[in-house]
């Protein structure tokens, strides 16, 4: 079975700084995607940055990067510049190759404190 | 055109009430999927369709009836709901069911009552 681990249920940071949220993971499978959401209270689940099991360079998405740590099953996401609109929940997910549905971690609620 | 739509975004009904919760998306994906999110939570999968085709049910109760008339539209019928169905209703698709990436709509808040 695949699980995905998010240690943080919180985190805060302060405009402009950069923070990392964690996220790893646990699967048999050599072929598997990470991807990671952001969540605002609105509701709306939006995709930020993917990440292939056989992708040798780390995913960015403008300020967000992905690092990504194979042999250590962690998928971290790293977001630059914090910005406020950034203060939202942020899952972590995996689907393997061949599976059709998303495995999400619980989430981290990310907080940009002015 | 990068968007799921859902609609209502908000809908309150009563546990005899019958009620569909509707998803569009434009962007030629052949997957689309319902999941449920209880606040706090992160969204479990209920339904998957394929080309329009029924692949997964998550041992999801039968008052969820999912429907998916073409490649474009994705409902859900709800009948007889209970209060602990109140959830956000999410709808999402993808290009195709493999590796590739879900786009979601705003969700449904729904409401039991």
């Amino acid at each position: 079975a695949q699980k995905i681990t998010q240690t943080q249920p919180g985190m805060f940071v302060q405009e402009k700084e950069a923070v990392t949220l964690d996220c790893t993971y646990d699967t048999s499978d050599q072929s598997y995607g990470l991807f990671w959401y952001k969540q605002p209270s609105s509701g709306e689940m939006i995709f930020l940055i993917y990440q292939g099991s056989y992708d040798e360079q780390n995913a960015t998405e403008g300020r967000y990067s992905l690092n990504f740590q194979k042999a250590r099953k962690s998928a971290n996401l790293v977001i630059s510049a914090s910005q406020l609109g950034d203060s939202a929940m942020y899952f972590c997910a995996m689907r393997r190759w061949i599976a059709r549905q998303l495995t999400f971690g619980s989430g981290t609620q990310l907080t940009v404190l002015p | 055109d990068t968007e799921v739509t859902q609609t209502p975004k908000h809908l309150v009904m009563g546990m005899t009430n019958k009620k569909s919760l509707k998803c569009e998306q434009h962007m030629g994906h052949r997957a689309m999927y319902w999941y449920k999110q209880k606040a706090k939570k992160p969204p479990e999968l209920m339904f998957v369709y394929s080309y329009e085709k029924l692949s997964i049910n998550e041992s999801v109760p039968s008052r969820f009836s999912p429907e998916c008339p073409n490649s474009s539209l994705l409902n859900l019928h709800l009948h007889a709901l209970q209060p602990e169905d109140s959830a956000l209703y999410l709808c999402a698709s993808s290009l195709r069911t493999e590796n590739t990436e879900a786009f979601f709509g705003q969700g449904t808040r729904l409401t039991v009552v």
